[in-house]
């Protein structure tokens, strides 16, 4: 049982198309977050969601919206796509108001925009 | 802000050698710390952690020592193994933000373990 499963795995997409990254979990934490990675690794967050309201929007550009049907999905929608959006995003989720717990990521989505 | 440095990669070592990948951070309040690590094509995995000072956190042979007063978290290993090939990820998060504030990371120490 994956406890933090993201799909697709891979997404290859042209500029200016519009899709989206399901992501589920199953551990029952409170708190589902988006990171980019980039082509250098650096990881960087991108929004986090408690109990289907956005805490986090660390200055990502507005064709980037997180949707959550419920508190096991945070999915990424991702309009107008652009060649500077290729990266790896991962999700990610943790209880809520335990700082010291860590995070349970998923094993990422590589989007590559042509 | 709160930030986290790493060492620069790649760090190339032989088998069985000793380990230590640097980190150190730039915190406003008392954060946890942790040390995340990503085999190729994988996601992050949590390695260890500490959430105060002079705790010792310890798996799978790796040790990291929160010390307060030098505000680092080095990671050490006595033997590594070719499997422990992968990207180490030092990070921390403030205890003052109930866990939904995001961790903060740093940009990865990319090992390289030879036979």
């Amino acid at each position: 049982d994956t406890a933090v499963s993201q799909t697709p795995k891979y997404l290859v997409t042209q500029m200016g198309n519009d899709k989206s990254i399901k992501c589920e979990q199953n551990l029952g934490h409170d708190t589902m977050y988006w990171y980019k990675q980039d082509s250098k690794k650096f990881l960087k967050i991108m929004f986090s969601y408690n109990n289907k309201e956005l805490i986090i929007n660390e200055t990502v550009p507005n064709r980037f919206s997180p949707k959550s049907p419920d508190k096991a999905h945070l999915n990424l929608h991702i309009n107008s796509l652009e060649l500077g959006d290729s990266a790896v995003y991962f999700c990610a989720s943790s209880p809520l108001g335990t700082s010291n717990y860590g995070y349970t990521f998923g094993s990422g989505t590589r989007l590559t925009v042509v | 802000g709160d930030s986290v440095t790493q060492m620069e990669g790649p760090v190339t070592l032989s088998e069985e050698a000793f380990l230590t990948i640097n980190c150190t951070y730039t915190a406003t309040g008392y954060p946890s710390l942790f040390w995340y690590v990503q085999y190729p094509g994988e996601g992050l995995q949590l390695l260890l952690k500490a959430t105060k000072a002079d705790d010792k956190g310890s798996n799978k042979g790796f040790e990291a020592t929160y010390r307060k007063e030098t505000t680092s978290f080095h990671l050490e290993k006595g033997s590594v193994q070719v499997s422990d090939s992968a990207v180490y990820f030092c990070a921390l998060i403030e205890s003052s933000g109930g866990g939904a504030d995001g961790l903060t990371f740093g940009k990865g120490t990319h090992l390289i373990i030879q036979p």
